[in-house]
């Protein structure tokens, strides 16, 4: 089945820097790749998503990158604010349907410092 | 457009007792989930359902988890007896034919 990867588990940046978060699939037949952010006390909340017929996605200050090649995609957050502060989880599965469920990775804990 | 809504919050029970927690996806949404999710780790799936089906229940461990969709909205999820090891966030999603999921905040189960 499908395992994800994700790194860092933390991250500290300072305000208005920019954030990385990466993660890896094992599975070549997973076609989609969601990314939720995660406030305390909250549900996750669908930030962007990406299939695999697309390389880059971009909405205003958030970005992710997908390499299919190396099994890799990329989140990447711009210009951060402190309320960006919060827990992102990345995730992938075969898209529509009953072909597959999410699978998340573990988390990163992003802080950004004002 | 409302979200998904789940009840209760919270819950703290002792162990051996029953608990049951209740969701209401988005309008429309024929898809359901329910998820557990443990203290820093991401979410995993415990049942999903199309309609009133369960089609993967493969991870419901169904000794003690039940889960019924009677008309193919709204969902319960009970645990019968609860053990420690149950505490957790309990995560209701839907979606519309199985795309883009979207998560209620959840009820966080505290088993004594």
């Amino acid at each position: 089945g499908e395992n994800v990867e994700q790194h860092p588990s933390t991250l500290s940046v300072q305000e208005g820097d920019s954030a990385v978060i990466k993660c890896t699939y094992s599975d070549s037949a997973s076609n989609y790749f969601p990314w939720y952010k995660q406030e305390l006390g909250k549900g996750p909340q669908l930030i962007i998503d990406i299939r695999s017929n697309v390389g880059e996605k971009k909405d205003q200050r958030i970005a992710v990158t997908l390499n299919k090649t190396a099994k890799h995609f990329s989140l990447h957050i711009t210009e951060t604010q402190p309320e960006d502060s919060a827990v992102y989880f990345c995730a992938a599965t075969s898209y529509g349907g009953s072909q597959g469920n999410l699978i998340f990775g573990k988390g990163t804990k992003l802080s950004v410092k004002p | 457009e409302a979200g998904v809504v789940q009840s209760p919050r919270y819950k703290i029970i002792e162990k051996k007792q029953p608990v049951a927690f209740w969701c209401n996806p988005i309008s429309g949404h024929n898809t359901l989930y329910w998820y557990r999710q443990n203290l820093g780790q991401g979410p995993e799936l415990l049942i999903r359902y199309e309609n009133e089906e369960a089609v993967d229940d493969s991870q419901l461990p169904k000794d003690r988890f039940s889960a019924e969709r009677l008309k193919g909205v709204d969902s319960t999820l009970k645990i019968q007896p609860a053990e420690l090891g149950d505490s957790a966030v309990y995560l209701c999603a839907s979606s519309l034919h199985g795309n883009e999921q979207y998560f209620g905040p959840g009820t966080r189960l505290t088993v004594t």
